[in-house]
């Protein structure tokens, strides 16, 4: 059974950058796209992007400029990097696999089947 | 991007009656191309992350009980308790697969009455 952990510091300063990763277990990362999602206390669900397996990536425009993930298939991982953080930063930051339907002749995903615990940040000095 | 607009933002439902959920997008999510909605349904209980009950507007993720049904297609779709347990106390949001980014709705808030 395919297992998703994020790890990371959980007190960023402002202006600074935000690292996460989330390691896979169970499961290879082949195959699927996986997404980073946050979630600011006590609100909604934010997609930040994800990343396929090849390593082609889609962020939110949103964030785009701050944003970088990226994928190690040898150690199973996926990262994800938010730079120049603010206390809006602040949040709840998930990895998720995402479905994958190929038919079609291109592959798009469809569902986030698997989630990791999550792990929160806080953006303060 | 596609707006998802889920309503209503709470309700109240009596074990074992029916909850019902609306979730409305700006656009259609409906791919012409294999005829299948790119709308998902999931379920959060709080400390928990978002789980996958249902694709494709209407498929059964395996292992989800079948008293949870989605329905739907284009813009408009409804996920349905048919029979509300206890279990199912949670936040339900809708999500948008259909172009990136990828969106969610506000949730919805299932509570017992």
């Amino acid at each position: 059974q395919v297992q998703l952990q994020e790890s990371g510091p959980g007190l960023v300063k402002p202006s600074e950058t935000l690292s996460l990763t989330c390691s896979v277990s169970g499961g290879s990362i082949s195959g699927y796209f996986w997404s980073w999602i946050r979630q600011p206390p006590g609100k909604g669900l934010e997609w930040i992007g994800y990343i396929y397996y090849s390593g082609s990536t889609n962020y939110n425009p949103s964030l785009k400029s701050r944003v970088t993930i990226s994928v190690d298939t040898s150690r199973n991982q996926v990262s994800l990097k938010v730079s120049s953080v603010t206390a809006a930063d602040t949040a709840v930051y998930y990895c998720a696999r995402d479905m994958v339907d190929c038919s079609g002749g291109r592959c798009s995903a469809y569902g986030m089947d698997v989630w990791g615990q999550g792990t929160t940040v806080t953006v303060s000095s | 991007d596609i707006v998802m607009t889920q309503s209503p933002d709470s309700l109240a439902v009596s074990l074992g009656e029916r909850a019902t959920i609306n979730c409305k997008s700006s656009q259609s999510v409906l791919s012409s191309s294999n005829n299948k909605n790119y709308l998902t349904w999931y379920q959060q209980k709080p400390g928990q992350p978002p789980k996958l009950l249902i694709y494709w507007a209407s498929t059964r993720e395996f292992g989800v009980p079948d008293r949870f049904s989605g329905s739907g297609s284009g813009t408009d779709f409804t996920l349905t308790i048919s029979s509300l347990q206890a279990e199912d106390v949670a936040v339900y949001y809708c999500q948008q697969y259909y172009s990136t980014p990828l969106t969610f709705g506000g949730g919805t808030k299932v509570e017992i009455k």
